[in-house]
């Protein structure tokens, strides 16, 4: 079965600091990843997903992920973050082989931003 | 943009009554998802709905939940009698088949007391 896991469960940060959040997944097979946020009161909204090609992938509001296989991770990363960054991030995996395309997520991380 | 539609968005129970909650998937997806989150926790896979059947459902998918598509608009989660530990909030999702066009509503809290 496949599994992610995020490192950190609350990070603190100040406006214009860099971020990045760990994602590492356990699964044997071909993957395709994605990065979900969830601001305060409000739905899960696709950040970014990797399917393929270029490991380096590029989503909303300034944010990237990188792909790197070998350790099986799907970092987040954003150079500066602002205020309005201030939300619970979620990983999650899909077996890219399946036919149901049911993810799974990681515990989520959140993050605050202080102004 | 298309919006996955869930009511109510909190809905307070009694332990032992039955729930249903209710969403609107995008009119031209396939696929239909329930998904919850206890509080402090992950997201977690309930269950995945296809031409009208259960395609998968996990261990917290037992006996007491159902799921319905009634009228080819609504898909429905229904929990027979409500525990403690039901307390959550659940997020449908549908899709068109592909993830990118995996959409998520935007959750019902559900709480039993």
């Amino acid at each position: 079965a496949q599994s992610v896991s995020q490192h950190n469960h609350h990070v603190i940060l100040s406006e214009a600091a860099s971020l990045e959040l760990g994602c590492n997944y356990s699964y044997g097979g071909t993957v395709n990843l994605f990065w979900y946020v969830q601001y305060p009161g409000q739905h899960l909204q696709l950040l970014l997903k990797y399917f393929s090609g270029d490991p380096l992938v590029k989503g909303i509001k300034g944010f990237e992920a990188e792909f790197i296989k070998s350790k099986f991770s799907f970092n987040l990363r954003k150079p500066s973050v602002q205020w309005s960054d201030t939300a619970e991030y979620f990983c999650a995996v899909r077996n890219s082989g399946g036919s149901n395309y049911k993810l799974t997520f990681g515990k989520g991380t959140l993050l605050t931003v202080n102004p | 943009e298309p919006e996955v539609t869930q009511t109510p968005s909190h809905q307070v129970t009694q332990m032992g009554q039955e729930v249903i909650l209710r969403c609107v998937p995008i009119s031209n997806h396939l696929y239909f998802y329930w998904y919850r989150q206890i509080l402090g926790q992950k997201v977690e896979f309930l269950v995945s709905f296809y031409n009208n059947e259960i395609s998968e459902k996990s261990e917290i998918f037992d006996d007491q939940f159902s799921v319905e598509r009634p009228d080819g608009s609504n898909f429905t989660l229904k929990i027979r009698s409500t525990k403690l530990e039901d307390s959550a909030m659940y997020f449908c999702a549908s899709s068109t088949g592909q993830p990118s066009g995996y959409t998520f509503g935007s959750g019902t809290r559900l709480t039993v007391v």
